[in-house]
């Protein structure tokens, strides 16, 4: 059974820019979280989708977004990017409680 | 402080030794769980233990929770230098589907 697949793994992009990241989850999994950690802040929630909506959202700026597709792919993409975001953004999926699987993450460097 | 909190430690240690990490968290959960994470990579699914559970063991693996203390220990025994890595708790308060990590400790296990 495949991962949880990220793409791209790394990225830099200058301040002002827009990103986008993209996850697939594994095959089956209908719910997809995603993360962001850096040193300072550790591991927070960004938001998390399940059959294309988004059912819950951490505190984060509405520059930072969402979306998930009908065959469970999710993409976030940050807009006006600040220096501050630079970290490993981490997408998460899982089908009960049972516990998440972690993709490999995307670094994204603001310079 | 952040729910999901482990007691900020650095262990190092000898290979064939046994590392113990601990955490604590504030509010009601639903199950707490522990993840292991390489180098700033993605993290990998060690083991869950839900609220009604005090013991749960998987390999080398030694998970216990005390709701009325609201803390859990994790103990690896007779760690291998593959063990070096940084251990997460993440709590699920169950029905928002989003997990409040700790800080992580930092295992080094040295050949």
């Amino acid at each position: 059974k495949a991962g949880v697949t990220q793409t791209p793994r790394y990225l830099i992009k200058t301040r002002g820019q827009q990103v986008t990241l993209s996850c697939s989850p594994i095959s089956g999994h209908r719910s997809v979280s995603w993360y962001q950690q850096t040193p300072g802040q550790g591991l927070q929630f960004l938001f998390e989708y399940f059959s294309e909506t988004q059912r819950n959202k951490g505190n984060f700026p509405g520059r930072f977004s969402g979306r998930q597709f009908s065959n469970s792919r999710s993409e976030m993409n940050v807009s006006t990017l600040e220096l501050g975001d630079s970290a490993l953004y981490l997408c998460a999926s899982s089908s009960s409680d049972y516990g998440y699987t972690f993709g490999s993450g995307t670094r994204l460097t603001v310079v | 402080s952040q729910q999901g909190e482990e007691d900020p430690q650095a262990l190092s240690i000898q290979e064939g030794e046994n590392a113990t990490m601990n955490c604590s968290y504030k509010t009601s959960i639903n199950n707490l769980q522990w993840y292991r994470q390489n180098s700033g990579r993605g993290l990998v699914h060690l083991i869950l233990i839900r609220s009604n559970e005090r013991e749960k063991h998987s390999g080398r693996l030694r998970v216990t929770l005390d709701t009325s203390k609201k803390s859990s220990s994790l103990l690896i025994t007779a760690s291998r230098a593959a063990d070096t890595a940084s251990y997460f708790c993440a709590t699920d308060a169950g029905g928002n589907n989003r997990l409040a990590f700790g800080k992580g400790n930092q295992v080094v296990v040295i050949p």
